[in-house]
């Protein structure tokens, strides 16, 4: 079994400022590593993953998450943020045996960023 | 357009009746899932499946059902044993060995 901890529920950061959102997890096995991102109301749209390769990984709206095996972590970052990405981000994680998460993804309860102008 | 849909957008329960929410996809995955959202609880898995006429349960499937008739679509009931349904529902597809993909979501109040 898998779990996820994401220890910032909230996070208020200024505009233009960067940010890092914390993601930790704890799993017996090998695990592939997701970000989400859901504005409100709306279902989650995948920000990045990690599977292998190399532990830095970019994905869309400028944000880039670095997996650390010794540390479990794949914290999210972004250097310069704006209005927009007002959201709720969760990070995921499932198990390589399951064929990368056929049973399903396990999440930590999410962060919310809030961006002040 | 490919995706995934979720109906409706908002459903609401009276006491003791069973509702069934809608979710269908079309783009040829595999695999399907069941969410509940809760805030501050991130999401957790009620049931999946990840074939025709197969299916399992989640974290959370006490007082849920689901069937899996078509590849395309993944009803989920709730029925009058879920005591606490109000949450948001998220339905999720993939192939094997791929990403999950999220529909938009259903919410569902108890009147």
């Amino acid at each position: 079994a898998q779990s996820v901890t994401q220890l910032d529920s909230q996070v208020p950061v200024f505009e233009e400022a960067p940010v890092e959102l914390r993601c930790n997890y704890s799993s017996s096995v090998s695990v592939y590593l997701f970000w989400y991102v859901q504005y409100p109301n709306q279902g989650l749209q995948l920000l990045l993953k990690y599977l292998s390769g190399s532990t830095l990984v970019k994905g869309i709206n400028g944000f880039e998450a670095e997996f650390n095996k010794s540390q479990t972590s794949f914290h999210l970052r972004k250097p310069s943020v704006h209005i927009s990405d007002t959201a709720e981000y969760f990070c995921a994680v499932s198990d390589i045996r399951t064929g990368g998460g056929a049973d399903g993804l396990t999440f930590g309860k999410g962060t919310h960023l809030i961006i002040q102008p | 357009d490919g995706g995934i849909t979720q109906s409706p957008k908002y459903l609401f329960r009276k006491e003791g009746q069973n509702v069934t929410l809608s979710c269908e996809q079309n783009l040829n995955h595999d695999a399907m899932y069941w969410y509940r959202q809760d805030p501050g609880q991130g999401l957790r898995l009620i049931y999946y499946s990840q074939i025709v006429n197969d299916f399992q349960k989640g974290d959370i499937a006490e007082g849920y059902s689901v069937s899996r008739e078509k590849k395309e679509s993944f009803p989920l009931t709730v029925t009058s044993a879920q005591k606490n349904p109000t949450a948001f529902y998220l339905c999720a597809s993939k192939k094997l060995g791929g990403t999950q993909y999220f529909g938009p979501g259903t919410r569902l109040l108890v009147l």
